[in-house]
């Protein structure tokens, strides 16, 4: 139902900049603003980490960002720490009381 | 502190139904729309259904429509999913999640997750 699309997979080094993908369509990420992501860790619950395309739930490190562009959303995490290292997923709100995530993107800190 | 508990979940035979549970607790919960997504055994996120706060609009997944049915008791503080008809593909850790407003947006908290098995 989601056509939410994100890599499979990033890395980087410690300190470094990544910045994750998420692309729909003009009927989701491109028509609302309630882009969202989450961080989840092994056997753990996700993470609320950015709501509404750019806005960070208070506790959540200034080093995690959130922008958009037409159909495509993006998050970028800042100076990364090993703690980064996690799975990352996007969701949309896209319409008729339906919402949908993309498949989500493995994050190694190498 | 909003607290998510779920309960109901287990090992259960194709065909079968199951109800599972959310409890809530440290938000007023009838100024949210509350969510269920799952998460299938080393697979990504899937968003099941949702349902505003006066239960007015629901949304269900394709993958469960018709069989699944979303429901909340906010005198319980409660929210509810009653899976009929379930299938292997069921399998799955079951989350109940809040929104971040009385409509369908996002999952600010979420629960620890209940597992359903569907298998024979």
């Amino acid at each position: 139902q989601s056509a939410l699309t994100q890599p499979a997979s990033v890395s980087g080094s410690p300190g470094q900049s990544i910045t994750i993908s998420c692309t729909g369509a003009s009927s989701d990420i491109g028509a609302y603003k309630y882009v969202s992501w989450y961080q989840q860790h092994p056997g753990i619950a996700p993470k609320l980490i950015i709501y509404e395309v750019t806005n960070r739930p208070s506790g959540v490190s200034n080093r995690f960002s959130g922008s958009k562009s037409g159909n495509t959303a993006s998050l970028t995490i800042s100076g990364l720490q090993a703690e980064d290292e996690a799975d990352y997923y996007c969701s949309s709100y896209i319409g008729g009381n339906t919402l949908g995530f993309g498949g989500g993107t493995k994050l190694t800190v190498l | 502190e909003v607290q998510l508990a779920e309960s109901g979940g287990g090992f259960v035979q194709p065909g079968r139904s199951l109800r599972l549970s959310c409890a809530a607790s440290g938000f007023i919960f009838d100024d949210y729309a509350m969510h269920w997504v799952r998460q299938a055994p080393g697979k990504g996120l899937e968003w099941v259904s949702s349902i505003s706060w006066n239960s007015g609009n629901i949304g269900y997944a394709d993958s469960v429509k018709g069989r699944f049915t979303i429901s909340r008791d906010n005198a319980k503080n409660s929210l509810y999913l009653q899976m009929n008809s379930l299938r292997g593909e069921d399998t799955a850790v079951y989350y109940c999640a809040k929104d971040s407003g009385p409509a369908m947006a996002e999952f600010d908290f979420w629960g620890q997750g209940t597992l359903v098995t569907v298998s024979s």
